[in-house]
């Protein structure tokens, strides 16, 4: 069981840059959300897809923040142009439906210079 | 909406010693609540929940937690720290959704444990 995998684990890039952070849910789990961890703000959801169907994205900041969930084993959230202000852990969490245990990914760190 | 509150933001404990970590939330219905531990550069790793039934709960690691819905509380509870729970942890309370739980999280609570 290699459990919910996120790539890269470090980002760093400048203001203005697309930055595309990746995650593959376990196996069999049908629901994946996307956190985003800063001193400021805590652990914030972003977004979260049932079936691969976003079902509630109202924690997105902003436009500049977009998310995908093309097939059961692969999701991607994007920023585009990145700012500062984006810097923080993004955590992926995946879940089966019928259960109640949300597993977590390792998370990305991202600093946006 | 639904919210969490933790009101330590640090604590420190000696080795040994028991630990009370405080966690209040604020739902209209039942609510679903878990404790979440953090060690750094980790994700989180889930210590305990609560449904419903017993309001004593144990979880992994030695750790238990009993929910009082009269003072809307979920404090997690160590009878003996060992110098390996020093981290952040989190409560949260989950609001089912059709996809499972969709989880409002505390602001965390980081222990240091002196030896």
């Amino acid at each position: 069981d290699a459990g919910v995998i996120q790539s890269p684990r470090h980002e760093v890039t400048e203001m203005g840059q697309e930055v595309t952070l990746r995650c593959k849910p376990i196996s069999g789990h049908n629901s994946l959300f996307w956190y985003r961890q800063t001193m400021m703000r805590g652990l914030e959801l972003l977004i979260y897809f049932n079936n691969n169907v976003p079902i509630d994205d109202s924690g997105m900041p902003e436009d500049r923040f977009s998310a995908k969930m093309p097939n059961a084993s692969f999701s991607t959230l994007k920023i585009q142009p990145s700012e500062p202000r984006d810097s923080a852990v993004y955590f992926c969490a995946s879940i089966i439906t019928s259960g109640n245990e949300q597993f977590f990914g390792p998370g990305t760190r991202l600093t946006v210079l | 909406a639904q919210s969490v509150t933790q009101p330590d933001i640090h604590i420190t404990v000696s080795e040994g010693a028991s630990l009370e970590l405080r966690c209040n939330y604020s739902y209209g219905a039942t609510p679903y609540l878990f404790w979440y531990v953090q060690s750094p550069g980790q994700g989180l790793q889930l210590l305990l929940k609560y449904f419903s039934g017993d309001t004593l709960v144990q979880g992994i690691k030695g750790f238990e937690a009993e929910f009082k819905r009269s003072q809307s509380s979920f404090n997690l509870r160590k009878p003996s720290v060992h110098w390996s729970d020093a981290a952040e942890y989190f409560c949260a309370v989950g609001v089912p959704t059709g996809g499972g739980n969709k989880l409002t999280f505390g602001t965390g609570t980081q222990l240091k444990v002196e030896l």
